[in-house]
């Protein structure tokens, strides 16, 4: 089993320019996450979607759009790149979601430079 | 915000040596985990101890809890070279709306062969 897929591996971009970041999880999992991770700071939570269908904000959503395309599938948008977003992006899954005492399945990110 | 803090942020130490790391949480919560971060790579889990657990064990690593100083360990025995890497802890706490595992910042751990 592949778990949990992101493309692309790295990406560069100009200020202003929009990109989506794809993220793909075979395990048949409910829930999805999108973190960033920034020297020092440990991984912020993005947006999640706590099942198909549904997407919710977390700590640092400004700036960001997501998709729930369906139960594999959770994309993360940036529609006007800006250089504080440059960090290291990762999709995570998780089997049944909230209040479960779950552990987290993660890709193995997304390093954006956005110049 | 981060509901995690673990000290140190760096270790260091030689092959088969125990390393132990620390982390210092807010709020109350319904579990705390471990991760560990390879060079480049994403998180994988180590070990989940739910608020009512005091010491949980997985091969050679040994987690405590103590809700009372919101405080947990990860101790790994006799390291190895390949225990070289970021651990990192994270808590559920119990005042989340959903699903948002807080991470801390880590703990970046060498062992020298």
């Amino acid at each position: 089993n592949a778990g949990v897929t992101q493309t692309p591996k790295f990406q560069v971009l100009k200020t202003g320019q929009s990109m989506t970041l794809q993220c793909a999880q075979d395990m048949n999992h409910n829930s999805m996450y999108w973190y960033r991770q920034d020297p020092g700071m440990g991984l912020r939570l993005i947006y999640y979607s706590a099942s198909e269908g549904t997407t919710d904000k977390g700590e640092v959503p400004n700036g960001y759009n997501v998709s729930r395309l369906n139960k594999r599938e959770f994309s993360l948008r940036l529609e006007s790149a800006a250089p504080s977003q440059t960090s290291v992006y990762f999709c995570a899954s998780s089997e049944r979601g909230r209040g479960a005492n779950e552990k987290l399945f993660f890709g193995s990110g997304t390093q954006l430079s956005v110049l | 915000s981060q509901q995690g803090e673990e000290d140190p942020q760096a270790l260091s130490i030689q092959e088969g040596e125990n390393a132990t790391m620390n982390c210092s949480y807010k709020t109350s919560i319904n579990n705390l985990q471990w991760y560990r971060q390879n060079s480049g790579r994403g998180l994988v889990h180590l070990i989940l101890i739910r608020s009512n657990e005091r010491e949980k064990h997985s091969g050679r690593l040994r987690v405590t809890l103590d809700t009372s100083k919101k405080s947990s360990s990860l101790l790994i025995t006799a390291s190895r070279a390949a225990d070289t890497a970021s651990y990192f802890c994270a808590t559920d706490p119990r005042t989340n709306a959903g699903n948002m595992l807080t991470f801390g910042g880590g703990t970046r751990l060498m062992v020298k062969p």
